[in-house]
């Protein structure tokens, strides 16, 4: 079964700081990645998703993300982050394997902070 | 414009009552799911659909009911039996297969005094 593991509950930062957000994920098969943002009483939106190809992902907003299959690992990447960044951020996993459902980390609460 | 709506959005219930959460979509998505958002726990899987008239069971299904008789729509209904069901609510869907990301509606947020 898959797993992912976000390893920080809350990141705070200053505005224009570079900020990473820690996403490990386990799985037996080759998986697909995904970060989402949510703001505050609002839905889920995708920022970037790993599916092939390049290990090195653009997502929207100025995100970033690496796929690193030794590490098991998709860090979320900005070089410069804006106070309209706070937001609570997933990471989500779903397998090769059929239809497969996603699995979501515990998520990380970034702070930009003036 | 094609997406997803939960309604309602804020949802007050006593205590002992069923009640039922809405989800449609109009993105001609096969699957449909509903997620349980609490503080600090992420999001966890109550039930999902891959096809009209067929659903499973996720990690938290206990206390919850779903059907899926359309294609567009996949209501929920939390139970009397479910333990502490104040919780904000989300519904997602996606095209059915590997590789698709979801979409999610806007969220209902439970409250049961």
């Amino acid at each position: 079964a898959q797993s992912v593991t976000q390893l920080d509950s809350q990141v705070p930062v200053f505005e224009e700081a570079p900020v990473e957000l820690r996403c490990n994920y386990s799985s037996s098969v080759s998986v697909y990645l995904f970060w989402y943002v949510q703001y505050p009483n609002q839905g889920l939106q995708l920022l970037l998703k790993y599916l092939s190809g390049s290990t090195l992902v653009k997502g929207i907003n100025g995100f970033e993300a690496e796929f690193n299959k030794s590490q098991t690992s998709f860090h979320l990447r900005k070089p410069s982050v804006h106070i309209s960044d706070t937001a609570e951020y997933f990471c989500a996993v779903s397998e090769d394997s059929g239809y497969s459902t996603l699995t979501f980390g515990k998520g990380t609460m970034l702070l930009v902070s003036p | 414009d094609g997406g997803i709506t939960q309604s309602p959005k804020y949802l007050f219930r006593k205590e002992g009552q069923n009640v039922t959460l809405s989800c449609e979509q109009n993105l001609n998505h096969d699957a449909m799911y509903w997620y349980r958002q609490d503080p600090g726990q992420g999001l966890r899987l109550i039930y999902y659909s891959q096809i009209v008239n067929d659903f499973q069971k996720g990690d938290i299904a206990e206390g919850y009911s779903v059907s899926r008789e359309k294609k567009e729509s996949f209501p929920l209904t939390v139970t009397s039996a479910q333990k502490n069901p104040t919780a904000f609510y989300l519904c997602a869907s996606h095209i059915r297969g590997t590789g698709t990301e979801a979409f999610f509606g806007q969220g209902t947020r439970l409250t049961v005094v």
